[in-house]
């Protein structure tokens, strides 16, 4: 079966350092997300891209994120320099164009601790 | 704003019990979609349900089953004769219609930790 895979599964970082998350998405999906999770609380929404730009992000995706699309299959996240409360769960997700709303495929997530 | 509010944090249940999630939830739209995701231990999100806003009509899928009671904003879960490797945490979760495409913006409430004890 078709799965999001994500790497690294963990990663230990110093604040302030750069840090990159991978994602390769599901072959023929075109809407792909990044959530994050800080441990014990809610999962939230970072970004949405479509068509090689955002679609939408919310407040959490500063100036310190991005996201890119560098060949056909990788998708990923990048914190350009670490803070504390960056430490989290990062998933991320796709769809198909066609699919219903919300049924998203999402990967088994990529735990960041910013140390 | 979009609001979704899991009130029970934490539910310890012996196998066989039955048991249900609460989720009730807050929008501006009158058109929307409500989740459910399961969170087991190995830590991924996986989709449950789906239902649209229109469609009232309770759902059935094995030992889930969901009552959608748009009067009172809830969407709850309910798990028959639970089994231990039920356990895990469920996410009930909501997004505004009128999306471009399959755009999805998911808010999730904070979760519950559903043990199920042999």
């Amino acid at each position: 079966e078709p799965e999001v895979t994500q790497t690294p599964s963990h990663q230990v970082t110093q604040m302030g350092q750069e840090v990159i998350l991978r994602c390769v998405p599901i072959s023929n999906h075109l809407y792909f997300y990044w959530y994050r999770q800080i441990l014990g609380q809610k999962v939230e929404f970072l970004v949405s891209f479509y068509n090689n730009e955002i679609s939408e992000k919310s407040e959490i995706f500063d100036d310190q994120f991005s996201v890119e699309r560098p060949d056909g299959s990788n998708f990923t996240l990048k914190i350009r320099s670490t803070k504390l409360e960056d430490s989290a769960m990062y998933f991320c997700a796709s769809t198909a164009s066609g699919v219903l709303v919300g049924e998203l495929f999402f990967g088994e997530g990529s735990r960041l601790t910013v140390l | 704003a979009q609001k979704v509010t899991q009130a029970q944090t934490e539910i310890s249940v012996v196998e066989k019990e039955d048991v249900t999630l609460d989720c009730v939830y807050e929008t501006r739209d009158t058109t929307y979609y409500l989740f459910w995701y399961k969170q087991p231990p190995s830590g991924e999100l996986v989709f449950l349900i789906r239902r649209n806003s229109f469609d009232e009509q309770n759902e059935i899928s094995g030992r889930y089953s969901w009552n959608f009671q748009k009067s009172t904003s809830s969407f709850n879960f309910t798990i028959t004769a639970s089994q231990v490797v039920d356990s895990a945490v469920y996410f009930c979760a909501l997004s505004e219609a009128g999306a471009i495409g399959a755009n999805s913006k998911l808010t999730f409430g904070k979760g519950i930790t559903l043990s199920v004890r042999p």
